[in-house]
């Protein structure tokens, strides 16, 4: 069982609904992450927060919202998508970017996005 | 970001030792050298990281050439419960920020046959 929980698992929505994806990790890390990846493709960074506050964004499209309300929880709010939008969305924490910064990510099993 | 190289797929047989090679020539300095591996329908999971020394851990160890410009995932005895995409990964600990990316490549797809 992974120690990173995504929710839900699976989520089909319209182009024009408004959805969001859920994460939460109870480490303590203070490092957050959003990932996608489409079939049979590895991983790609999205978004990263660094003690709750965003310091990353991978050029993402607006109509993907991230939010980290504290340091256990990260939301991905989802609006207008398009179909090539489906994939499997990651999400993953680290104990933190001070100090040393090669520590390991912790991932969860993902939410895997269809949409119509 | 610095580059891996990685053969596309690889196949063992079970409870046989499995080197999984990596080239990444244009290493610098401050990149360590992280492995994960995702299994089907999961998450990544980390395996091992190094710098410079040879590491081992309880899942594998990890081999590193001296000039750095490669390295070797070692599984001692694999088990079907290792089929899955291991990923080579370099990340910079040497610039802000630079740290916190995970770049995967394409990784290498391991078979393990009974």
């Amino acid at each position: 069982d992974t120690e990173v929980t995504q929710t839900p698992k699976h989520l089909v929505m319209g182009m024009t609904n408004k959805k969001s994806l859920k994460c939460e990790q109870h480490m303590g890390h203070r490092a957050m992450y959003w990932y996608k990846q489409k079939a049979k493709k590895p991983p790609e960074l999205m978004f990263v927060y660094s003690y709750e506050k965003l310091s990353i964004n991978e050029s993402v499209p607006s109509r993907f919202s991230p939010e980290c309300p504290n340091s256990s929880l990260l939301n991905l709010h989802l609006h207008a998508l398009q179909p090539e939008d489906s994939a499997l969305y990651l999400c993953a924490s680290s104990q933190g970017l001070l100090g040393n910064r090669a520590r390991p990510q912790h991932f969860g099993d993902g939410t895997r996005l269809s949409i119509l | 970001d610095a580059k891996t190289t990685q053969p596309n797929s690889m196949e063992s047989n079970e409870e046989e030792p499995v080197h999984l090679p990596c080239n990444h020539s244009t290493i610098s300095g401050t990149d360590y050298i992280h492995w994960y591996r995702q299994l089907p329908s999961q998450g990544p999971e980390y395996v091992i990281h190094g710098l410079t020394s040879n590491v081992n851990n309880r899942m594998a160890s990890l081999a590193i050439a001296e000039d750095r410009k490669s390295s070797t995932l070692i599984l001692h005895r694999a088990t079907l419960r290792d089929a899955a995409v291991y990923y080579c990964i370099l990340r910079d600990v040497g610039t802000q920020g630079g740290s916190e990316k995970l770049v995967f490549g394409k990784g290498t797809k391991l078979t393990v046959n009974p």
